[in-house]
């Protein structure tokens, strides 16, 4: 089945940098990739997403980029507020596979001010 | 997107006793999906809630340890049956929007503490 990887796990930047985070994926069919922000104690929140016949989507200070022969997508986060904090979450999902969504293990990062 | 609700919340809960989570969306969707999420970790998906047919599991998850009904495109259940301290984390519904995109949102979860 689908495997996801995420780097770096952890993630300290300072106020007004940017943050990298990067994912890999495994099965070639997968056609959707979103990136989730969650907050200490709530639940995952959707905040941008791509589909494989996109190559990057921007949304303010958040962009997305995608290498389908690589396998590979990255969250970029420019102008880094202490609101950034949180846990992000990549995602692939393969269409044929029942609408499955696979997670990576998850980034942490830290905004100081 | 969907407006997901949860219930209960939170929950503490002695060893070998059961709990039924609830899983109520505001408008009907085709995929309903639940998750666990152990402290400090990523989201594992248990299974999919098909409405009119049994849950499809996931590897390391049976239907005896994690009942799942779907008796409409609304509403969902989890049981977490013969609970053990392991079973201590934080259950998430999850639903796919239908439509052009299919984003997939969460309910609030359910923290659950096993003692």
């Amino acid at each position: 089945g689908e495997n996801v990887e995420q780097h770096p796990s952890t993630l300290s930047v300072q106020e007004g940098d940017s943050a990298v985070i990067k994912c890999t994926y495994s099965d070639s069919a997968s056609n959707y990739f979103p990136w989730y922000k969650q907050e200490l104690g709530k639940r995952p929140q959707l905040i941008i997403d791509i589909r494989s016949n996109v190559g990057e989507k921007k949304d303010q200070r958040i962009a997305v980029t995608l290498n389908k022969t690589a396998k590979h997508f990255s969250l970029h986060i420019t102008e880094t507020q202490p609101e950034d904090s949180a846990v992000y979450f990549c995602a692939a999902k393969v269409r044929a596979a029942g609408n499955k969504l696979t997670f990576g293990g998850g980034t942490r990062v830290l905004v100081k001010p | 997107s969907a407006v997901i609700s949860q219930k209960p919340s939170r929950d503490i809960c002695q060893r070998g006793t059961s709990l039924t989570i609830q899983c109520q969306v505001d408008s009907q969707v085709t995929m309903m999906f639940w998750y666990r999420q152990q402290p400090g970790q990523s989201l594992t998906l248990i299974a999919t809630a098909n409405q009119g047919s049994e849950a499809t599991y996931e590897s390391g998850f049976v239907i005896d340890k994690f009942p799942i009904s779907r008796p409409n495109l609304t509403f969902s259940t989890l049981t977490v049956s013969n609970m053990s301290p392991e079973d201590s984390s934080i259950y998430l519904c999850s639903v796919e929007v239908t439509g052009g995109i299919n984003e997939q949102y969460f309910g609030p979860g359910t923290r659950l503490t096993v003692t």
